[in-house]
């Protein structure tokens, strides 16, 4: 079936430490992995996606990794600050972009503590 | 460029009421993609629209539905509101290419709470 898992739910960390969140996803097929930020009363929005032909993407203090053997892909953040605080959710894209479909994670709650 | 946008914002009906949401997609974007977003259970798709089409659909009872028109705008109905259809309508639009997820942003939601 079409599932994504994510762990941990809620995440404390201090200032300028790292956060680490896991994702795994059910369908082999899956080849669109993006990753959304959503503050109190906002949007999901995206920060950062990668597609099943690449192993890892950076962007500035965020990166992505994905081990498509063991259908897990990763969110890292490093030095994180106050403003990174908010609620992550991974997603994949089932049957392989047949439609623009997403199963999103249940969720993180990160929390950066100053 | 503007976003996606979701009319009304904010929304208060009756148990047993009906209702229609709508999502005007980012221009270019042909597809439109329906979300419930609850604290229990995150954000669960409802279904997609691509070209006036439903390409998708979610495990979502037969109240839901929806469509969408010509140039892309896409509206979602529920039919005999229950109190647990109170909830965060989130659509989100993209490209809509086969194979290839492009795009893909959210609206700001319909907060829609039934008593």
């Amino acid at each position: 079936g079409e599932n994504v898992e994510q762990h941990p739910s809620t995440l404390s960390v201090q200032e300028g430490d790292s956060a680490v969140i896991k994702c795994t996803y059910s369908d082999s097929a899956s080849n669109y992995f993006p990753w959304y930020k959503q503050e109190l009363g906002k949007r999901p929005q995206l920060i950062i996606d990668i597609r099943s032909n690449v192993g890892e993407k950076k962007d500035q203090r965020i990166a992505v990794t994905l081990n498509k053997t063991a259908k897990h892909f990763s969110l890292h953040i490093t030095e994180t600050q106050p403003e990174d605080s908010a609620v992550y959710f991974c997603a994949a894209n089932p049957h392989g972009g047949a439609t623009n479909k997403l199963i999103f994670g249940t969720g993180t709650l990160l929390a950066v503590q100053p | 460029k503007a976003g996606v946008t979701q009319t009304p914002r904010y929304l208060i009906k009756t148990r047993g009421q009906q209702v229609t949401l709508s999502c005007s997609p980012i221009s270019g974007h042909r597809s439109v993609s329906w979300y419930q977003q609850t604290p229990g259970q995150g954000l669960q798709f409802l279904f997609e629209y691509f070209s006036e089409t439903q390409r998708n659909k979610g495990n979502f009872p037969g109240r839901f539905s929806g469509r969408q028109f010509s140039n892309s705008r896409s509206e979602m109905n529920v039919s005999t509101l229950e109190l647990g259809d109170s909830a965060l309508y989130l659509c989100a639009s993209s490209f809509g290419g086969a194979s290839y997820v492009y795009g893909y942003t959210f609206g700001s939601g319909t907060r829609l709470t039934v008593v």
